[in-house]
C-alpha cells in the first residue's frame, strides 16, 4: 500500500498570504496524484487532478506541483473561505490512498 | 448539476446489516464508475470500493472484503451499498463518489463529486 505523508498537520495563516501543502509518497506514483478540500461538515470537493490539472470551476488562486514522490499544493493570496482540511490522493495502484490531511486555518 | 444523496445510515450493534444507498442525477448514471468512501469521527479519508458503470468489475478494500457489497441499479440511477458483519471500526460517515471515468481503474481516476455523507454508527 502506498502511503502519503502531508506536511504540515496544521497552518495557521493570515489573508492574502501564500500556502504550501506538501504530500510525498512512499514510491514514485507518477502523476497521479490529486488535491481535495474539505470545509467543516462539508463533502471533499476535487481540486487538482493529475498533479497540476486544475478542476472546473476552481479558483485560479490553487495550484498544483510535482510528479514522482513529491507534490505541492500552493494556495497563492489565501482568502477566508480557504479555511479547510486538504486532503491528497494517489490513484496510481490498490488500493488508492489518501494523506492525514492538512488544516488550514485562517488567523 | 450533478447531485448525490446518500440515505440508509444509523446505529446499528456489532454484527448486524445495514444497506447505504446513493441517489445520483445530473449526469449519465451508467456511463461512469461509482465508488463508496469513508471517513471515521475526527479522521481522514478511506476508499471502501468501486463499481464500474455497467456494474460488472467491482473492487474493494481489504477492510471490509467479504463483509460488503457494492451494486447499482442504473434503471433508477442508484449505488448501494450493503454492510454485513459491521464493526465498532466501521463506524464512518460514507460518500458516494462519482469517478471521472466508467471503469473502476479507467484512464481518469479521481474522484469529481461527492455526497453529503450518511453516518454510520456500529455500537451495543
Amino acid at each position: 500500500e502506498i502511503v502519503l505523508t502531508q506536511s504540515p498537520d496544521f497552518q495557521s495563516v493570515t489573508p492574502k498570504e501564500k500556502v504550501t501543502i506538501t504530500c510525498r509518497a512512499s514510491q514514485s506514483i507518477g502523476g497521479s496524484l490529486h488535491w481535495y478540500q474539505q470545509k467543516p461538515d462539508q463533502s471533499p470537493k476535487l481540486l487538482i487532478k493529475y498533479a497540476s490539472q486544475s478542476f472546473s470551476g476552481v479558483p485560479s488562486r490553487f495550484s498544483g506541483s510535482g510528479s514522482g514522490t513529491d507534490f505541492t499544493l500552493t494556495i497563492n493570496s489565501l482568502e477566508a473561505e480557504d479555511a479547510a482540511t486538504y486532503y491528497c490522493h494517489q490513484s496510481s495502484s490498490l488500493p488508492e490512498t489518501f494523506g492525514g490531511g492538512t488544516k488550514v486555518e485562517i488567523k | 448539476e450533478v447531485q448525490l444523496v446518500e440515505s440508509g445510515g444509523g446505529l446499528v450493534q456489532p454484527g448486524g446489516s445495514l444497506r447505504l444507498s446513493c441517489a445520483a442525477s445530473g449526469f449519465s448514471f451508467s456511463s461512469y464508475a461509482m465508488s463508496w468512501l469513508r471517513q471515521a469521527p475526527g479522521k481522514g479519508l478511506e476508499w471502501v470500493s468501486a463499481l464500474s458503470g455497467s456494474g460488472v468489475g467491482t473492487i474493494y478494500a481489504d477492510s471490509v472484503k467479504g463483509r460488503f457489497t457494492i451494486s447499482r441499479d442504473n434503471s433508477k440511477n442508484t449505488l448501494y451499498l450493503q454492510m454485513n458483519s459491521l464493526r465498532a471500526e466501521d463506524t464512518a460517515v460514507y460518500y458516494c463518489a462519482k469517478r471521472a471515468s466508467p471503469d473502476v481503474r479507467g484512464v481518469i481516476n479521481v474522484f469529481d463529486y461527492w455526497g453529503q455523507g450518511t453516518l454510520v454508527t456500529v455500537s451495543s
